[in-house]
């Protein structure tokens, strides 16, 4: 276990609809990073927070949009919904904003009708 | 062309023999690169870090062809353990990780 945790495990939301997920960070790390995975495919960078502030972004549109609190925690926010955003939604926590390594929650696996 | 490819397969193992694949990656400025072993529903997991002059971590070889961008797995001794996808993960200047398809693989008795 990597002590990353994320919540909830599934969710089913309706198209249009806004959806928040949560993620704690292992113990000691300050920088999460968020991915979301299609089906059969590999992660795709969302965005990174480091010490409160988004710190890099991948090709997601301003609809994703997250957080970080003062205990390192994170929330990723996706508004207005779409049947696409249907996915994996993984979280890694790691020490530093260049990490050799990350550690991955179990993820949220999102389903949107 | 996507940043980091991967051929999906699956490889289908005997156990006991041995399996390489390929990763290639389209940044010449790439900086690192990890292989990660992702089993089925589950969160990707470090396997190991790739070095530029190849690296070992027991049944597992790890190599980096910086000349035709490339890495490789190879998987020796092949155990049914070892079934999962193995994703490919580069990382350019900054904190951006960009993770290929992933490479399926099953090992049979």
């Amino acid at each position: 276990e990597t002590g990353v945790t994320q919540s909830p495990t599934h969710l089913i939301k309706t198209r249009g609809q806004q959806v928040t997920l949560r993620c704690s960070s292992q113990s000691g790390h300050n920088t999460v990073s968020w991915y979301q995975q299609a089906l059969g495919q590999g992660p795709q960078f969302i965005f990174q927070y480091y010490r409160e502030e988004e710190n890099g972004r991948g090709n997601f549109p301003p609809r994703f949009s997250g957080l970080q609190f003062p205990n390192y925690s994170s929330e990723l926010n996706v508004n207005a919904l779409e049947l696409d955003d249907s996915a994996l939604y993984l979280c890694a926590s790691s020490l530093g904003t260049s990490p050799g390594e990350q550690y991955f929650g179990p993820g949220t696996r999102l389903t949107v009708t | 062309r996507k940043e980091v490819e991967q051929d999906p397969g699956p490889f289908n193992v005997p156990e006991g023999a041995t399996v390489a694949f390929n990763c290639t990656y389209s940044n010449s400025a790439s900086q690192s690169f990890f292989w990660y072993r992702q089993d089925c529903r589950k969160e990707p997991k470090l396997l190991m870090s790739v070095y530029s002059s190849g690296n070992e971590d027991g049944r597992f070889t790890a190599q980096l062809n910086r000349a035709s961008q490339y890495i490789s797995l190879l998987i020796r001794d092949s155990k049914l353990s070892d079934s999962a996808t193995y994703l490919c993960v580069v990382k350019a200047a900054g904190n951006k990780l960009t993770f290929g398809g992933g490479t399926r693989v099953l090992v049979k008795p």
